[in-house]
């Protein structure tokens, strides 16, 4: 089945950075890759995703890019603030395998102001 | 839009009684999946219906797990007895017929003394 790493476990970044998470899949027929975002004592919300028909996608301070060759995708977070504090999942989902999505282990982005 | 709705959002226990936690999706919503979040595992799918048909079961850990959904509105998953392994936050989350994303609850959190 579908095996999603996701790296780095923690980040920490001073207010106005960048913020960069990458993960990477192994099931090469996977076509859909979405992020989310959990708050404290929320449930994961879903930021963006991205098709495996598109290499790019932005949405205002936040963007993903998708390597198909390479079997990775990454999220990245321009001008981080405070409130992007959180934790960030990654997942990828294969049509063929159950139409289910597979997450990555998260990513604890502190931004620190 | 109410989105998905959980029941009990906290649930403190003792070994061996029956817990229940309770699922409404969101209306429309024919795909519902139940997944188990814990520090040491991550975020995993526990079991997945399909207009109200339980299609992937092969995470629900052990016989003491199980999950039925009646009707297009509502989903339970119980366990019985419970064990203090089981704490963790269980979220519910729905999906839109022919969709990708998946839209999840608050979560409920069970310690299981």
């Amino acid at each position: 089945g579908e095996n999603v790493e996701q790296h780095p476990s923690t980040l920490s970044v001073q207010e106005g950075d960048s913020a960069v998470i990458k993960c990477t899949y192994s099931d090469s027929a996977s076509n859909y890759f979405p992020w989310y975002k959990q708050e404290l004592g929320k449930g994961p919300q879903l930021i963006i995703d991205i098709r495996s028909n598109v290499g790019e996608k932005k949405d205002q301070r936040i963007a993903v890019t998708l390597n198909k060759t390479a079997k990775h995708f990454s999220l990245h977070i321009t001008e981080t603030q405070p409130e992007d504090s959180a934790v960030y999942f990654c997942a990828a989902k294969n049509n063929n395998a159950g139409n289910m999505l597979t997450f990555g282990g998260g990513t604890r982005l502190m931004v620190k102001p | 839009d109410a989105g998905v709705i959980q029941s009990p959002r906290h649930e403190v226990t003792e070994m061996g009684q029956e817990v229940t936690l309770r699922c409404k999706p969101i209306s429309g919503h024919n795909s519902l999946f139940w997944y188990r979040q814990t520090m040491m595992r991550g975020l995993e799918l526990l079991i997945y219906f399909n207009n109200n048909v339980p299609i992937d079961d092969s995470g629900m850990p052990e016989d003491r797990f199980s999950a039925k959904m009646p009707n297009a509105s509502f989903s339970t998953l119980k366990i019985q007895p419970s064990e203090p392994r089981d704490s963790a936050v269980y979220f519910c989350a729905s999906r839109l017929a022919g969709g990708d994303t998946q839209y999840f609850g608050p979560g409920t959190r069970l310690t299981v003394l």
